[in-house]
């Protein structure tokens, strides 16, 4: 079955760090464009980061400088490191696949995990 | 820029139809979405990618009363006969070169 499972959630307080993580049984997290989405309490959803396939990486303006998107091929796992975290960062963080066919491309985020909260207090 | 507009809120009766509407910022006509599915305390589901000419790739196991359809900017989502799960957010998002985005999302009640 394809899923995503994240963890590595927590309380922090502001200027910390941690590290989300993100396991894939089912597929290739290395052949896939692979993101981090979150959702602050009570608000919709928010692009974190996106890596490709070929290993890009890309960030809201939000996190730039602050959050590293990456992935240990060998795990088949997906990462989130947070630095310098602030308040504004508190969310639920899901990571998911873009789904992708050689005819149309993209065609949206198709596989989401449940989700791992983090909580930035002091 | 590269923005998704939804409405807040829409509200319909059980049984009935309701259509849903996401639109693409000025420029961005040609661009295809994806309709999420987020119910309450869950994580988003996905439901389907709409093109611009409004052909539609649903995910697995989606039910035929979710339909998606485009005119100019908007993309829709359509549900019919609809049940009390599928009260929800539901939320548009679009993608380009190392960008994804998503709509404000519109809270549906199913009265």
């Amino acid at each position: 079955e394809v899923q995503l499972v994240e963890s590595g959630g927590g309380l922090v307080q502001p200027g910390g760090s941690l590290r989300l993580s993100c396991a894939a049984p089912g597929f290739t997290v290395s052949s896939n464009y692979m993101s981090w989405v979150r959702q602050a309490p009570g608000k919709g959803l928010e692009w974190v980061s996106t890596i490709y396939s070929g290993g890009s990486t890309y960030y809201a303006d939000s996190v730039k400088g602050r959050f590293t998107i990456s992935r240990d091929n060998s795990k088949n796992t997906l990462y989130l490191q947070m630095n310098s975290l602030r308040g504004e960062d508190t969310a639920v963080y899901y990571c998911a696949r873009d789904g992708w066919e050689l005819l149309g491309g993209i065609y949206g985020m198709d596989v989401w995990g449940q989700g791992t909260t983090v909580t930035v207090s002091s | 820029q590269l923005v998704l507009t939804q409405l807040p809120s829409a509200s319909a009766s059980l049984g009935a139809s309701v259509k849903l509407t996401c639109t693409l910022s000025s420029g961005h006509s040609s661009y295809a979405i994806a309709w999420h599915q987020q119910q309450p305390e869950k994580g988003p589901r996905y439901l389907m990618k709409v093109n611009s000419d409004g052909s539609q790739r649903k995910g697995d196991g989606i039910p035929d009363r979710f339909s998606g359809s485009s005119s100019g900017a908007e993309r829709y989502l359509t549900i019919s006969s609809l049940q009390s799960e599928d009260e929800a957010d539901y939320y548009c998002q679009t993608w380009g070169t190392g960008i994804r985005v998503f709509g404000g999302g519109t809270k549906l009640t199913v009265l």
